[in-house]
């Protein structure tokens, strides 16, 4: 069983707000992971970090920023909201060498009205 | 560019209707093909992983197999609890996993 977790599970929240999605994990991976996903869509990587105060971006282009400073925590946020951010926000982690064999947090369903 | 391709996209299946779920890939030296089920609402949920051709792994009704091109998730005498969105996904060049869009499978009683 998958010891990560994300909070809130569900978010409706106003165009500008600033707001923090959080995911923490307990497995001590090195290795984590923010991705996007649209219904019917795939898993777009947004964001991804290797270890403390190491973050990158994905693939997808994001307006959101991540911190990590410690290894069992890895914020996601928006400074701003927009109606264009509404979408799920997944949260994964993985041991080194594990092949990337990747452990997924249950979401986040942001709405931004 | 790795690309991950899955058909069908949907699925709707009886109770006890076998049938095979298709992965296609193109990626340059695969490091592992994997699968995922992810129920509505929630994150997805590791399945398998496949290294090289010829390969086969079982759990419960599911069976994956993988070629030089692509995988098959076999899923024999469905139940309605199989009932979910299979995700096959492969690791990029850098860092992380691509996945495909899915196949949604409905399996009524």
């Amino acid at each position: 069983e998958a010891d990560i977790y994300q909070t809130p599970r569900y978010l409706v929240i106003g165009t500008g707000k600033k707001i923090t999605l959080e995911c923490s994990q307990t497995m001590g991976h090195d290795k984590m992971y923010w991705y996007q996903q649209d219904p019917g869509m795939e898993l777009h990587l947004i964001h991804y970090s290797y270890g403390v105060n190491s973050t990158e971006k994905g693939d997808l282009s994001s307006e959101s920023t991540v911190s990590r400073i410690r290894t069992e925590h890895f914020p996601l946020t928006l400074e701003s909201a927009r109606p264009s951010h509404t979408s799920q926000y997944l949260c994964a982690s993985s041991n080194r060498g594990s092949n990337e064999k990747l452990f997924f947090g249950s979401g986040t369903q942001l709405s931004v009205l | 560019e790795d690309q991950v391709t899955q058909s069908p996209e949907a699925l709707r299946l009886q109770e006890g209707e076998s049938s095979s779920l298709n992965c296609s890939y193109t990626v340059s030296g695969l490091r592992g093909l994997f699968w995922y089920r992810q129920d509505p609402g929630k994150g997805p949920e590791f399945l398998f992983t496949l290294y090289s051709a010829g390969e086969e792994k079982e759990k419960e009704r599911l069976k994956a197999t993988l070629t030089k091109k692509e995988s098959f998730l076999h899923i024999t005498a469905p139940k309605p609890e199989d009932s979910a969105t299979y995700l096959c996904a492969v690791p990029n060049s850098g860092y992380a996993l691509n996945f495909g869009k899915g196949t949604s499978l409905l399996v009524t009683p």
